[in-house]
């Protein structure tokens, strides 16, 4: 079964500096995967995703992540983290078997102090 | 274009008690699905639909049902409500071209008392 894991909690980082979020996956095959964005009190809103082609996709708002086959990871980067980026960040895998349903991680939360 | 809208926004039940939440879209989207948010355990798939007259179970279906009579309409129906079911729930849609990405709602904050 496919699967995403996201080893961290909450992840703190002060304004401009560089942020990570990682997400390490399991699936059969090739790997779809996604991040999305939650803000308080919001619905999920899609920052970017990895089907194929580049190995680093970049996504909305300055957003890029990683994609790494050989440590089955897709770490979520930004090189200067902004105060309105704290929110729930959820990476996402796609489901190989028929319907396209995602298989969520655990989500992330991202604090970027001033 | 409104995206995926989900009716009400708050709602507290009763033990015992049903309801319908709503969810509509406007993007002509073939695939739906219902979330579950709980915390610390991500979002689970309730139930999902690949068009009109079409639904399936997700991995947390007992005690809902769904039904899709048009594209554009997916209600979840809490038949007799539980607090295990205090939740927000989430409708999501897409498009069935493998690989595209699914659109939210804004949630339907449940509490079951």
């Amino acid at each position: 079964a496919q699967s995403v894991a996201q080893p961290e909690d909450q992840v703190n980082v002060a304004e401009g500096n560089p942020l990570t979020v990682k997400c390490t996956y399991s699936v059969s095959g090739n790997p779809y995967l996604f991040w999305y964005v939650q803000y308080p009190n919001r619905g999920l809103q899609f920052l970017l995703k990895y089907i194929t082609g580049d190995n680093l996709v970049k996504g909305s708002y300055g957003f890029e992540a990683e994609f790494n086959k050989s440590q089955t990871s897709f770490h979520l980067k930004k090189p200067s983290a902004l105060v309105s980026d704290s929110a729930l960040y959820f990476c996402a895998v796609r489901d190989t078997t028929g319907f396209q349903k995602l298989v969520f991680g655990t989500g992330t939360r991202l604090l970027v102090s001033p | 274009n409104a995206g995926v809208t989900q009716t009400p926004k708050f709602q507290v039940l009763k033990t015992g008690q049903s309801m319908t939440l709503q969810c509509a879209q406007d993007m002509n989207h073939e695939y739906m699905s219902w979330y579950r948010q709980d915390p610390g355990m991500g979002l689970r798939l309730i139930h999902y639909s690949v068009g009109a007259g079409i639904t399936d179970q997700g991995e947390v279906p007992n005690g809902y049902n769904v039904s899709r009579s048009t594209t554009e309409d997916f209600p979840l129906r809490l038949l007799s409500a539980a607090p295990s079911q205090t939740s927000v729930y989430f409708c999501a849609s897409s498009y069935s071209t493998s690989g595209k990405e699914q659109y939210f709602g804004p949630g339907t904050r449940l509490t079951v008392t």
